[in-house]
């Protein structure tokens, strides 16, 4: 089993649409969570950290089950700009490297 | 604030030659990590370097692959000699202090690789 999982996509969505992707780990002792969001060819940019009460960033909501071990990022009314690979990232607890799932493709189109 | 940067942004070489990437990290952070990025994947530590340190290479082929990082900033990684499985992306990210769950890494544009 990966340590973090993504379903790969891609999700192609209309413009508009809400869309969520689901990512679980292994690491039943990690503690922070991470959303990264990955444009074509460019470096991975912090999206979001995701804490244990679930937070909201404007359009965008992480949640977190530790019970499940899973992590949720929902996208709101999505527009064209969010079209971008999006990486699950879990910090490992031992010795604080970052662990990341493949990434999940999403497609906005108009 | 100047950000993490790389270069060269591109490189195309053939199979069995060398190759090397250069990393400036964000001023002050004493922890730089060197990733590879194959598509499709994620990101794979290759090294980890605290000041002028190493941390972790445990998944840096050290038969081909090498890094140094000897002043503490900024940083270079060799391959030499390439394989064609070597293509991918090189990310070079930087963080302040590399310990603790707020500690922030930044990534630079990366190098894109190719071996032919």
């Amino acid at each position: 089993r990966k340590e973090v999982e993504q379903d790969p996509g891609p999700f192609n969505v209309p413009e508009g649409a809400t869309v969520a992707f689901n990512c679980t780990y292994s690491n039943s002792a990690s503690q922070s969570f991470f959303w990264y969001r990955q444009d074509c060819r460019k470096e991975p940019k912090l999206l979001m950290s995701v804490y244990s009460s679930g937070n909201e960033d404007g359009r965008f909501t992480a949640q977190l089950n530790r019970a499940s071990q899973y992590i949720s990022l929902l996208i709101r009314d999505s527009k064209l700009s969010d079209s971008a690979t999006y990486l699950c990232v879990v910090k490992a607890p031992s010795n604080y490297q970052l662990i990341w799932g493949a990434g999940t493709k999403l497609i906005i189109k108009p | 604030e100047a950000g993490v940067a790389q270069s060269p942004r591109y490189k195309i070489i053939e199979k069995r030659q060398s190759v090397a990437f250069w990393c400036n990290p964000i001023s002050g952070h004493a922890t730089l990590y060197w990733y590879q990025q194959i598509l499709g994947q994620g990101p794979k530590l290759l090294i980890q370097f605290q000041n002028n340190g190493v941390v972790d290479d445990s998944q840096l082929p050290k038969d081909r692959f090498s890094a140094e990082r000897l002043k503490g900033v900024d940083s270079t990684l060799k391959i030499q000699p390439a394989k064609l499985e070597d293509s991918a992306v090189y990310l070079c990210a930087s963080s302040a202090t590399g310990t603790g769950a707020r500690d922030t890494q930044y990534f630079g544009p990366g190098t894109r690789l190719t071996v032919l």
